[in-house]
């Protein structure tokens, strides 16, 4: 079957600092990556879509300088969210599809907790 | 572009009670429609999913959704809730070729004794 690992589950870090969180894709090919954020008490907002030979597609109110991120094969992309504050706590979700196929296989999230 | 409206924040039910979530989406298109489920502190989980056919679509744990192309809507349903299915219930749309999801306010579903 399809799944979706991603690392760290939970992680904490000080205001001002980095954070790198990693999706990997078993079972599938993950050609297409969308990592959203979930900030608390809301929905889930889509920060980007990562599609492998193309270029990564930033939401409006996320940009690359805030939130690279990597796929650099068919089963791994990573993110960081770089000069962390408190607006950015919440639970990261990447979300991953294979081809031609809409589903996309969800992994359980990074919770970002920022002191 | 794709939009999604929950207009329930919060349901609560009695356990043995029947269910109905709200979902009405936004789309020009055929959308591709989902409800997923969160439990607290963890991702989601998909509950069914609509891309064509049957409007009524089948999902776990005896959850059902129906797709009304007239009223725009993908309600969810289950006969007999369990306290168990307390949680946060997300209903999603994707257009056809756009791999992005657009996801609904989410509602927080209680089942009482």
């Amino acid at each position: 079957g399809a799944l979706v690992y991603q690392y760290p589950r939970r992680t904490i870090c000080k205001s001002g600092t980095s954070m790198r969180m990693e999706c990997q894709a078993v079972g599938f090919q993950a050609t297409s990556v969308a990592w959203y954020r979930q900030s608390p008490q809301k929905t889930f907002e889509l920060i980007a879509l990562s599609t492998v030979n193309s270029a990564i597609k930033y939401e409006q109110n996320f940009t690359q300088e805030k939130f690279p991120i990597s796929h650099p094969n068919l089963s791994f992309s990573s993110m960081t969210v770089l000069n962390a504050y408190l607006e950015d706590r919440g639970l990261y979700l990447c979300g991953a599809r294979e081809g031609g196929w809409d589903e996309q296989y969800f992994g359980p999230g990074t919770r970002l907790t920022v002191l | 572009a794709q939009s999604v409206t929950q207009p329930d924040a919060r349901v609560t039910v009695s356990e043995g009670a029947s269910l109905q979530l709200r979902c009405k989406y936004s789309y020009s298109g055929t959308p591709y429609l989902f409800w997923y489920v969160q439990y607290p502190r963890q991702g989601l989980q998909l509950l069914l999913k609509y891309y064509s056919g049957d409007p009524v679509v089948q999902g776990v744990n005896g959850f059902e959704a129906e797709f009304i192309k007239s009223n725009s809507s993908f309600h969810l349903r289950k006969a007999s809730v369990h306290w168990s299915d307390s949680a946060v219930y997300f209903c999603a749309v994707s257009a056809t070729g756009n791999y992005k999801y657009v996801f609904g306010a989410g509602t927080r579903l209680k089942v009482i004794a």
